[in-house]
């Protein structure tokens, strides 16, 4: 399986402003994907990252408040925008992989706060 | 969107005891994975299912996609200490393109 790296690993932001998520794989990958947790909670898919495509969002997100950037097979980037308390949770990217691109592989994640 | 029924929320077990949880839904899915989410991890997959009714190993792990395709299970036999944490089932749908559709979680605990 890949190995994924995230930075940064934690960070505690105030309101208002905007925090960029970096997720690097060790190879290179189609397809990428970005999830949040929130406390206590399960994984929730925000959207589908492919390269040389705009992303995919699920329902409830949206471009302008998570913007994504997928500039390479091997590089991605989350934006939270506008950031609120609400906010708070654990960002996390996987790649697909293992039979026909039907695992999922994924970062450590990054432990967002806003205060 | 779709939702995964996953139980128990929780369990407290003995070390040595045999641990099971499960899946279910609604509709049909090609795919099962359970993951385990460690403290300040991201999930590990732990085992992966590709056809109805099939049944596979990982160590001490056993996993079975239903033959309905809408429900699986997760055994654990012989439970040890480093057993603990959250275990996750995942579901891909048919048409998905890959997405995955989480369970709730299991808080699996294990007593000396």
């Amino acid at each position: 399986s890949a190995v994924i790296s995230q930075k940064p690993s934690r960070d505690i932001c105030q309101r208002g402003t905007s925090l960029t998520i970096q997720c690097q794989v060790d190879s290179q990958v189609t397809m990428m994907f970005w999830y949040r947790q929130q406390p206590g909670q399960s994984l929730t898919l925000i959207a589908t990252a492919n390269q040389g495509s705009e992303a995919t969002y699920e329902s409830g997100f949206v471009i302008d408040k998570f913007p994504i950037s997928r500039p390479n097979l091997t590089f991605s980037t989350l934006t939270v925008s506008n950031m609120s308390p609400e906010d708070s949770s654990i960002y996390l990217c996987s790649v697909a992989g293992g039979l026909a691109g039907s695992e999922q592989y994924f970062g450590p994640g990054t432990r967002l706060t806003v205060t | 969107g779709q939702q995964l029924n996953q139980s128990p929320q929780s369990m407290f077990i003995q070390e040595g005891e045999d641990v099971s949880m499960n899946c279910t839904s609604s509709s049909i899915f090609n795919t099962w994975l359970w993951y385990k989410q460690d403290p300040g991890e991201g999930p590990v997959l732990l085992i992966a299912l590709y056809k109805a009714g099939e049944l596979t190993s990982n160590g001490r792990l056993t996993a079975q996609f239903g033959i309905t395709r809408k429900d699986s299970f997760l055994n654990i036999s012989a439970s040890i200490p480093s057993d603990v944490g959250i275990y996750f089932c995942a579901g891909q749908r048919p048409g998905s393109a890959r997405q995955l559709t989480f369970g709730s979680g299991t808080q699996l605990t294990v007593l000396p």
